[in-house]
């Protein structure tokens, strides 16, 4: 079974600075999806980057970036020039390519905080 | 303007009664899921539903029911089987395929069992 591992529990950054969230996934499948989702306080969960396991192209989003890393199963997210928006859950999930759904495995999550 | 609805927004129900959240979508997605989330434990999937009239269970369905009567709706049922309801529960729907069909979530709602 695929899992998804978010060691971060939280994590804090100064408005303007960048930060990194860390996301490892454990699959035998060789082709799948991985997003990043936001959860800001309102709970809403708002989609922030997806990339396509086949890709070996970073996937970019305006100030969100992921450095996907296939062999070490690593997906992790970048956020520069943080903004006070920001703050709120990260997940990281991931979905099989195929089959009958299409389930989403999340992490537990990464809370950010950010200072002014 | 296209998107998902749950209602209500908070419920309340007391120990041993049946409640129904709902979830109701005008994006013409056919599959709909219902997610389970819990401080510290993520995002866990109840049950969903690739088509109408037709649905699976998730990783923790015990407890619950749902049904897909119509394509826009997919109403889940916490009976008093589930012996800890209080959570935040989200509905969400998808395109079907093999692309990217990423998921679009509803606004959640917080189950407080008193």
């Amino acid at each position: 079974a695929q899992t998804v591992t978010q060691s971060q529990p939280e994590m804090s950054v100064q408005e303007a600075e960048t930060v990194t969230l860390s996301c490892t996934y454990d699959t035998s499948e060789s082709d799948y999806y991985l997003f990043w989702y936001k959860q800001p306080p309102s709970r809403q969960m708002i989609l922030v980057i997806r990339q396509e396991a086949y890709k070996q192209q970073n996937a970019t989003e305006n100030r969100f970036s992921v450095n996907f890393q296939k062999a070490a199963k690593s997906f992790s997210l970048k956020i520069s020039d943080s903004q006070l928006g920001d703050a709120a859950m990260y997940f990281c999930a991931y979905r099989g390519y195929g089959g009958a759904t299409n389930k989403l495995i999340f992490g537990t999550g990464t809370l950010l905080a950010v200072q002014p | 303007d296209g998107g998902i609805t749950q209602s209500p927004k908070y419920l309340f129900r007391k120990e041993g009664q049946n409640v129904t959240l709902s979830c109701e979508q005008n994006l013409n997605h056919d599959a709909m899921y219902w997610y389970r989330q819990d401080p510290g434990q993520g995002l866990r999937l109840i049950y969903y539903s690739q088509i109408v009239n037709d649905f699976q269970k998730g990783d923790i369905a015990e407890g619950y029911s749902v049904s897909r009567e119509k394509k826009e709706s997919f109403p889940l049922t916490v009976t008093s089987a589930q012996k800890n309801p209080t959570a935040f529960y989200l509905c969400a729907s998808s395109p079907p395929g093999n692309s990217y069909n990423e998921q679009f979530f509803g606004p959640g709602t917080r189950l407080t069992v008193l």
